[in-house]
């Protein structure tokens, strides 16, 4: 069975950083790109970044560019997202997903990131 | 990169069949067959219903289907059950090698 588990958000104040990481399991986690997707309070989901299966490539939307920072280890099965310069707008529920062809086939739980003073 | 458009809301008797549309440009969605659709119930992690346009994963009922048109995919649910009350939201893959999201259809079973 495949589970994606979320962990490390919380509160942070405006400019702080995050380190949010995703534990896999069940799947051969090497083998597959990963995404991380954010959906904020009463809004719609947003692609924030993916890398692909060995992290040699890394994309990210506009509005997390040079901020924001996705890796992962293989070793560890773990996908991490690294978050600074943190705004109010921020603020979400941050899902991580395994990609299969062109598609998000498999979410976590996801974990809140509150971004406040 | 804009977000692909959705209706905000579509509505139906059960047992009637709705079609949710999703438009974007020849940059997304017309360009790529990489077009995919999500189920979102409240508090609870999204599911994958449709991928590749068309392509139904196993243990998804067969009362969902998608397609495309140029610029606009459409995912339709015949047979409206109560329990397809839910967000759905489309995504494509895009030039930029990224993904973008639909702003959501809010599904109502009167």
């Amino acid at each position: 069975e495949v589970q994606l588990v979320e962990s490390g958000g919380g509160l942070v104040q405006p400019g702080g950083s995050l380190r949010l990481s995703c534990s896999a399991s069940g799947f051969t986690f090497s083998s597959y790109a990963m995404h991380w997707v954010r959906q904020a309070p009463g809004k719609g989901l947003e692609y924030v970044s993916a890398i692909s299966s060995n992290g040699g490539s890394t994309y990210y939307a506009d509005s997390v560019k040079g901020r924001f920072t996705i890796s992962r280890d293989n070793s560890k099965n773990t996908l991490y997202l690294q978050m600074s310069s943190l705004r109010a707008e921020d603020t979400a529920v941050y899902y991580c997903v395994k990609g299969n062809s062109g598609s998000y086939d498999y979410w976590g739980q996801g974990t809140l990131v509150t971004v406040s003073s | 990169q804009s977000a692909l458009t959705q209706p905000a809301s579509v509505s139906g008797s059960p047992g009637q069949s709705i079609t949710i549309s999703c438009t974007g440009t020849s940059s997304d969605v017309g360009g790529y067959k990489y077009v995919s659709w999500y189920q979102h119930h409240p508090g609870k992690a999204p599911q994958l219903m449709i991928y590749e346009v068309s392509n139904r994963p196993s243990g998804v009922s067969n009362r969902f289907s998608g397609s495309k048109s140029g610029n606009t995919a459409s995912l339709t649910i015949s047979g409206l059950q109560a329990e397809d009350e839910a967000d759905y939201y489309c995504s494509s893959y895009t030039s930029s090698s990224t993904y973008v999201f639909g702003t959501g259809t809010k599904v109502t079973v009167l």
